[in-house]
């Protein structure tokens, strides 16, 4: 029944490790997002697809990948992680330029 | 660039009060949207109300309601008769309507607490 789902809710990783982090949703919307939000909870975009073609990618290390393989999944990697990667990674989605539904976030850890 | 500012960090009502949070935001657009959202310690992000810049009626949503100064770029939240589940960090945002405008940009939130 969940909206917006992501997997895990918490990823606590070493550094130098490559990690993924998936999300499912079930609306039927065509625009799906990654948001970071970082220690002080501000909140910024990451990635956007739109009907699995990419079409927002903000100034993000390009360790950073995110894959959609279709348009109820947007998935993101991560490759050689860093102690500055540890944040709450929050998937959405929307129809267009509808409102965002957010999962529940994905928190991640990097020792 | 879009920027949206927040400038109280941290506020507190009292139970059954009634509190205002502010947010002004900067654009050189003429249609937008506005968002309030609500991240309690479970920290879900919930969508508490939406105004669109073309509308000049204020949204209201059950005990929620947002004064729209489009001129003056403000959108500020009313609480009314505050509970204690409304204790949560809450967001201001925006995004424009032109292609590729799909993103949110936020600001960086007031923590609200609610005192019994």
């Amino acid at each position: 029944d969940t909206a917006v789902s992501q997997t895990p809710k918490y990823l606590v990783t070493q550094m130098g490790n490559d990690k993924s982090i998936k999300c499912e949703q079930n609306l039927g919307h065509d625009t799906m997002y990654w948001y970071k939000q970082d220690s002080k909870k501000f909140l910024k975009i990451m990635f956007s697809y739109n009907n699995k073609e990419l079409i927002i990618n903000e100034t993000v290390p390009n360790r950073f990948s995110p894959k959609s393989p279709d348009k109820a999944h947007l998935n993101l990697h991560i490759n050689s992680l860093e102690l500055g990667d540890s944040a709450v990674y929050f998937c959405a989605s929307s129809q267009g330029w509808d409102w965002q539904y957010f999962g529940p976030g994905t928190r991640l850890t990097v020792l | 660039a879009q920027t949206v500012t927040q400038s109280q960090p941290e506020m507190s009502v009292q139970e059954a009060e009634t509190v205002t949070l502010s947010c002004t935001y900067d654009t050189s657009e003429s249609d937008y949207y506005l968002f309030w959202y609500k991240q309690p310690p479970s920290r879900q992000m919930i969508l508490v109300i939406r105004q669109e810049a073309y509308k000049q009626q204020n949204a209201t949503e059950n005990r929620f309601s947002v004064n729209f100064q489009k001129a003056a770029k403000s959108f500020s939240l009313k609480i009314s008769d505050s509970q204690l589940g409304d204790a949560a960090m809450y967001f201001c945002a925006y995004r424009g309507s032109g292609a590729g405008s799909y993103q949110l940009t936020f600001g960086k939130g007031t923590k609200l607490s609610v005192i019994p």
